[in-house]
């Protein structure tokens, strides 16, 4: 089956500090990556996707790529703000596969001090 | 546009009674998804729909879950009786029909006392 791992908080930054989220995925088939942003009692939000590998999804400064060869999509942004703390979760879904609900990680809990 | 709606946004109840979670997706979206988010068995799929029609259901706990989807515009997800392990924040998210990513809605906080 399909799954999804990414490190696990809570990760503790300074402002401005250089942010990577690890993820790691195994699936049976090819599926598309999905980055989702969770901040205190509101729902997810999408930050970034990619559907190929190769491919960077990038949003609001932050960026991960689709590697195939080493089943990974890791989270960067180079300058973190207090404001970018939140829960974050990486995900996957395999619509060619039939597995067409999102498979999420356990989320990483981001704390950034001023 | 609207995003994805849910009420109530919170709810409290006591075991044993019915719980009835609503959806209403973004308009156009043709699938479905509900979530439930839980410490400690984070986010979990419990169904989802296509053009209104359940695709997998294999999340659903137990038969006291069900959802029903009898329009576009509309899905209910029922706890009957509810318990208090199903306290948890359940989500509803659509998708588009070429699109892969899914929207999600604020959520419904589900206390069961």
């Amino acid at each position: 089956g399909n799954s999804v791992t990414q490190m696990e908080g809570p990760v503790t930054l300074s402002e401005e500090a250089f942010l990577t989220i690890n993820c790691t995925y195994t699936a049976t088939g090819y599926p598309s990556l999905f980055w989702y942003v969770q901040y205190p009692g509101e729902g997810l939000q999408l930050l970034l996707k990619a559907t190929k590998a190769d491919d960077k999804g990038s949003n609001k400064g932050f960026e991960a790529t689709y590697r195939k060869e080493t089943t990974s999509f890791h989270l960067e942004k180079g300058s973190v703000q207090v404001s970018d703390s939140a829960v974050y979760f990486c995900a996957l879904s395999d619509r060619g596969g039939g597995a067409d609900g999102l498979t999420f990680g356990k989320g990483t809990h981001l704390i950034i001090q001023p | 546009d609207a995003g994805v709606i849910q009420s109530p946004r919170h709810e409290v109840t006591e075991m044993g009674q019915e719980v009835t979670l609503r959806c209403k997706p973004i308009s156009g979206h043709n699938s479905l998804f509900w979530y439930r988010q839980t410490m400690m068995r984070g986010l979990e799929l419990l169904i989802y729909f296509n053009n209104n029609v359940p695709i997998d259901d294999s999340g659903m706990p137990e038969d006291r879950f069900s959802a029903k989807m009898p329009n576009a515009s509309f899905s209910t997800l029922k706890i009957q009786p509810s318990e208090p392990r199903d306290s948890a924040v359940y989500f509803c998210a659509s998708r588009g029909e070429e699109g892969h990513e899914q929207y999600f809605g604020p959520g419904t906080r589900l206390t069961v006392t």
